[in-house]
């Protein structure tokens, strides 16, 4: 079967760190894969994406990896700022303009 | 630019009541999406619209779920009769891209939060 999988455990990191997260997924052949933000109460918001033929995306203090041969991505916040305290969802594009999506891995940056 | 506007932000149903959510997407996308997202869970996909036309509703309970897309812009989602599993946030998005398109953020709504008793 099909499979989204993120950490269900919350990182904590102090300020200033590098937060890593990771998505592993089974059973896709995504051709993109995007990022996602959700703070509590409010819908999720687009972050980044990256296509298969891209090893690494760079946006500000965020760096998302892409590799289908381990079927994984890598999301990073360097500088990490208690701002950043939120859920991060990965979601897979999955044809028609449609996503799948894990089930997100909450980050507690601590000042 | 306005961003997709959904009500009620909440509601709270007995079990085999009904209940209807509104969403306004952005202006111009053509591609409208219902997830709902249960405490914990990831948004999973019940519906994609592309304009007033169903694309995907493989994940749509039917037998208690609705949704339509009139004049393809504004939709309502509509739950009858709704069980206590149906207790989720329902969330609307909308897309620039079309179906068979790749590679397109969604703008998503707030999301309305339904506790069913």
């Amino acid at each position: 079967s099909q499979k989204i999988e993120q950490n269900s455990e919350a990182l904590n990191i102090q300020e200033g760190k590098t937060a890593t997260l990771t998505c592993n997924y089974t059973n896709y052949s995504p051709a993109y894969l995007q990022w996602y933000r959700q703070d509590p109460g409010r819908g999720p918001v687009f972050l980044l994406l990256i296509r298969e033929n891209e090893k690494e995306k760079r946006k500000e203090r965020l760096k998302v990896t892409f590799d289908t041969t381990l079927k994984q991505s890598l999301f990073h916040i360097t500088a990490s700022q208690p701002a950043d305290s939120a859920t991060y969802l990965c979601a897979l594009e999955n044809g028609n303009n449609r996503l799948a999506f894990g089930k997100g891995n909450q980050v507690v940056v601590i000042p | 630019e306005a961003g997709v506007a959904q009500s009620p932000r909440y509601k709270i149903i007995e079990k085999r009541q009904s209940v209807a959510f509104w969403c306004n997407p952005i202006s111009g996308h053509a591609t409208l999406y219902w997830y709902q997202q249960i405490l914990g869970q990831g948004p999973k996909l019940l519906i994609q619209f592309q304009n007033n036309g169903v694309v995907d509703d493989s994940q749509l309970p039917k037998d208690r779920f609705s949704a339509e897309r009139l004049k393809g812009v504004d939709s309502t989602l509509k739950i009858q009769p709704a069980k206590l599993e149906d207790s989720a946030v329902y969330l609307c998005a909308s897309s620039p891209g079309l179906a068979g398109g790749w590679g397109n953020e969604q703008f998503f709504g707030p999301g309305t939060r339904l506790t069913v008793l």
